[in-house]
C-alpha cells in the first residue's frame, strides 16, 4: 500500500504569512493527490484536486502543486478563519484505495 | 443543491453491530460512487471503503473485511455503512462523502455528510 507523509504536523504563522505545507508519497501517484480542510466539528471539505485544481468557490490564497512523489500545498496569506488541520489524500487504483495522510494542524501565532 | 444527510449519534455495546444511514439528494444516486470515512476522537481520517449505487458493488479497506458491510437503497437515495463486531477502538465519527471522477481518472470527494458518532462502551 501506498503510505503518506505530511510535514510538519504542526504550524503556527501570523496573519498574512504563508503557509506551506508538504506531502510525499512512497511511490509515485501522478497527480492522484486532494488536499481537504476540516474545522474542529466539521466534516472536511475539498480544496485542491489532482494535485493543482482549486475547487470552485475556494479563495485564492489556497493553492496547491506537485507530481510524482512530492506535493506542496500553499496559503499565501493566512487568515483567521483558516485555522484547521490540513490533510492530504491519494487515490490508488489496483485495489481501490484512498489513503489519507495524517494531517497538519494549523493555528494563529 | 446535493446534501448528504446521516443518521443521528448511536452508543452500542462491545460486540454489537451498527448500521449508519446517509441520505443524498439533489443529484443522481446512482451516478457516483459513495464512501465511508471515519474519524476515531483526536485522531486523523480513515477510509474505509466505498459502494457503487447503481451495481452495488464495494470496495473495503483491508483493516475493515470482514466486519464491514455497505449496501443502498435507491429506491430511496440511501446509502448504509454496518460495521460488527464493534470495539471500544471503534468509536469515532463516521462520515460519508461522494466520489467525483475527473475524465482522466483522478477521483476526490466533493461532497460530505455531517458526521454520525458511534460510541461503543460497556
Amino acid at each position: 500500500d501506498i503510505q503518506m507523509t505530511q510535514s510538519p504536523s504542526s504550524l503556527s504563522a501570523s496573519v498574512g504569512d504563508r503557509v506551506t505545507i508538504t506531502c510525499q508519497a512512497s511511490q509515485d501517484i501522478s497527480n492522484y493527490l486532494n488536499w481537504y480542510q476540516q474545522k474542529p466539528g466539521k466534516a472536511p471539505k475539498l480544496l485542491i484536486y489532482d494535485a493543482s485544481n482549486l475547487e470552485t468557490g475556494v479563495p485564492s490564497r489556497f493553492s496547491g502543486s506537485g507530481s510524482g512523489t512530492d506535493f506542496t500545498f500553499t496559503i499565501s496569506s493566512l487568515q483567521p478563519e483558516d485555522i484547521a488541520t490540513y490533510y492530504c489524500q491519494q487515490y490508488d487504483n489496483l485495489p481501490p484505495l484512498f489513503t489519507f495522510g495524517p494531517g497538519t494542524k494549523v493555528d494563529i501565532k | 443543491q446535493v446534501q448528504l444527510v446521516q443518521s443521528g449519534a448511536e452508543v452500542k455495546k462491545p460486540g454489537a453491530s451498527v448500521k449508519v444511514s446517509c441520505k443524498a439528494s439533489g443529484y443522481t444516486f446512482t451516478g457516483y460512487y459513495m464512501h465511508w470515512v471515519r474519524q476515531a476522537p483526536g485522531q486523523g481520517l480513515e477510509w474505509m471503503g466505498r459502494i457503487n449505487p447503481n451495481s452495488g458493488g464495494t470496495n473495503y479497506a483491508q483493516k475493515f473485511q470482514g466486519r464491514v458491510t455497505m449496501t443502498r437503497d435507491t429506491s430511496i437515495s440511501t446509502a448504509y455503512m454496518e460495521l460488527s463486531r464493534l470495539r471500544s477502538d471503534d468509536t469515532a465519527v463516521y462520515y460519508c462523502a461522494r466520489e467525483i471522477v475527473a475524465a482522466a481518472g483522478q477521483r476526490h470527494f466533493d461532497y460530505w455528510g455531517q458526521g454520525t458518532l458511534v460510541t461503543v462502551s460497556s
